[in-house]
């Protein structure tokens, strides 16, 4: 059971595009979600992460939206890099600090 | 600086072996987990520790084992190694109470044939 739906799979962007990954949960009871950036051969790192009490935020160029009514959070990059081509996680918990349901992963490519 | 670690990385193993796979973080986190991640899957939940003598199973466990003996280990054992168990392999770690942030090892690239 997929409780982390995590769409596209992959996505192209020419440089300074703005590529838009969404999720959609099942499970209520979530309250933290977080993005991970992974790169090739590297373990997933932590990118920037939301609470269901905002509809937004920011850091640098990373934005989360979140609508908690339609249980769907998405992340945009603002002035898309190469640097940023990597796969993408969404992920959910109930705490923090503890277990986390992943969505399937998108392969994001920055072309120059 | 405090880190995870994991071993070996990278690992070729035969069908009925058994394998353990080591994760070490010296950041002394309460919290431990142990994902795989396999392409159209993400990341899933094998196995997680809250503290020492703790282990929970998480979504797919069949097949696998965990021991806690004390904080900064969590070793993850394929007791009869099948060919679906080939993956790649994650730790993880995060504070009790703390930030949110889970920090994840380098991953093990484990193959059975």
């Amino acid at each position: 059971q997929q409780q982390v739906k995590q769409s596209p799979q992959s996505l192209i962007v020419q440089k300074g595009g703005i590529p838009i990954i969404n999720c959609a949960y099942e499970n209520t009871a979530f309250d933290y979600f977080p993005w991970y950036q992974q790169f090739p051969g590297k373990g997933p790192a932590l990118l920037i992460a939301i609470r269901p009490d905002v509809s937004e935020k920011k850091e640098g160029r990373f934005t989360i939206s979140f609508n908690k009514s339609a249980k769907q959070f998405s992340l945009h990059i603002m002035d898309s890099q190469p640097g940023d081509s990597a796969t993408y996680f969404c992920a959910a918990s109930i705490d923090g600090a503890q277990k986390l349901v992943f969505g399937q992963g998108t392969r994001l490519t920055i072309n120059p | 600086d405090a880190e995870i670690t994991q071993s070996p990385r990278h690992k070729i193993t035969e069908t009925g072996r058994q394998v353990t796979l080591a994760c070490h973080q010296t950041w002394n986190h309460n919290n431990m987990f142990w994902y795989r991640q396999d392409l159209g899957h993400g990341l899933r939940l094998i196995h997680y520790s809250y503290g020492v003598q703790d282990t929970n199973k998480g979504e797919v466990s069949d097949g696998y084992s965990v021991s806690r003996s004390n904080t900064e280990d969590l070793p993850l054992t394929l007791e009869s190694a099948a060919s679906s168990q080939t993956s790649v392999y994650f730790c993880a770690s995060s504070e009790a109470g703390g930030e949110d942030t889970q920090y994840f090892g380098p991953g093990t690239r484990l193959t059975v044939l």
